[in-house]
């Protein structure tokens, strides 16, 4: 049974390109979220998706963008990327109604901005 | 507004001894607390979580301890192994009217294991 999945595992851009980012949840989980870790934080939660939705957002700005697919994969677009949006990209899945289930997540997608 | 936040970034101890983590909430209406691990190069991985109506969970080697006075939450280790080396964060979980949550991290605490 695969676990969270994202690709790619790494990634660089230079400043004001725009990047998108994919994740395939947990088999049997139809919720996506996505977090942002810089280095030596904790991960901050940007936005959660589920039933092809974006259900709640942190505080982030409209650069970053998301969608979910039917099949509960789900893709982070960031654009005009700044160099401060260098971090590791989370993926976390869960079910919608799972309140007392854990999410999971994948390993992550490190992106560097030159 | 709601913060997670740890006492200590770093902890050293020995081989087998014990190890407590500990970290200080600020937002009581939390649902479930919840600590995650997470190894170099790796994605945090689920350790333990008790319910916000709970004060001690238990698990394999791990004991989460809540206590809503003082907002305060720790992580214990028993028989503290090489294995556990990585960085620890607590997260606080809450979730929303019609399904759904989301976490709110702290900063993390880095355990190393000495030999």
């Amino acid at each position: 049974d695969a676990g969270v999945t994202q690709s790619p595992t790494h990634l660089i851009k230079t400043r004001g390109q725009q990047v998108t980012l994919r994740c395939s949840p947990k088999s049997g989980h139809d919720t996506v979220s996505w977090y942002q870790q810089a280095l030596g934080q904790g991960p901050q939660f940007i936005f959660q998706y589920y039933e092809e939705e974006e259900r709640q957002r942190g505080n982030f700005p409209d650069r970053f963008s998301g969608h979910q697919f039917p099949n509960y994969s789900s893709e982070l677009n960031v654009n005009a990327l700044l160099l401060g949006d260098s971090a590791l990209y989370l993926c976390a899945s869960s079910l919608w109604t799972g309140g007392n289930q854990p999410q999971h997540f994948g390993d992550g997608t490190r992106l560097s901005i030159l | 507004g709601e913060s997670v936040g740890l006492h200590l970034p770093t902890l050293s101890v020995q081989e087998g001894d014990n190890s407590i983590i500990n970290c200080a909430y600020s937002n009581s209406a939390s649902d479930y607390f919840i600590w995650y691990k997470q190894e170099s190069g790796k994605g945090p991985q689920f350790i333990i979580d008790i319910r916000s109506n709970m004060d001690k969970r238990q698990g394999q080697r791990v004991t989460v301890l809540l206590n809503k006075t003082v907002k305060h939450l720790s992580l214990q280790i028993a028989a503290t192994q090489p294995g556990d080396s990585a960085v620890y964060f607590c997260a606080e979980k809450k979730g929303v009217t019609g399904g759904g949550n989301k976490l709110t991290f702290g900063t993390g605490t880095q355990l190393k294991v000495e030999l």
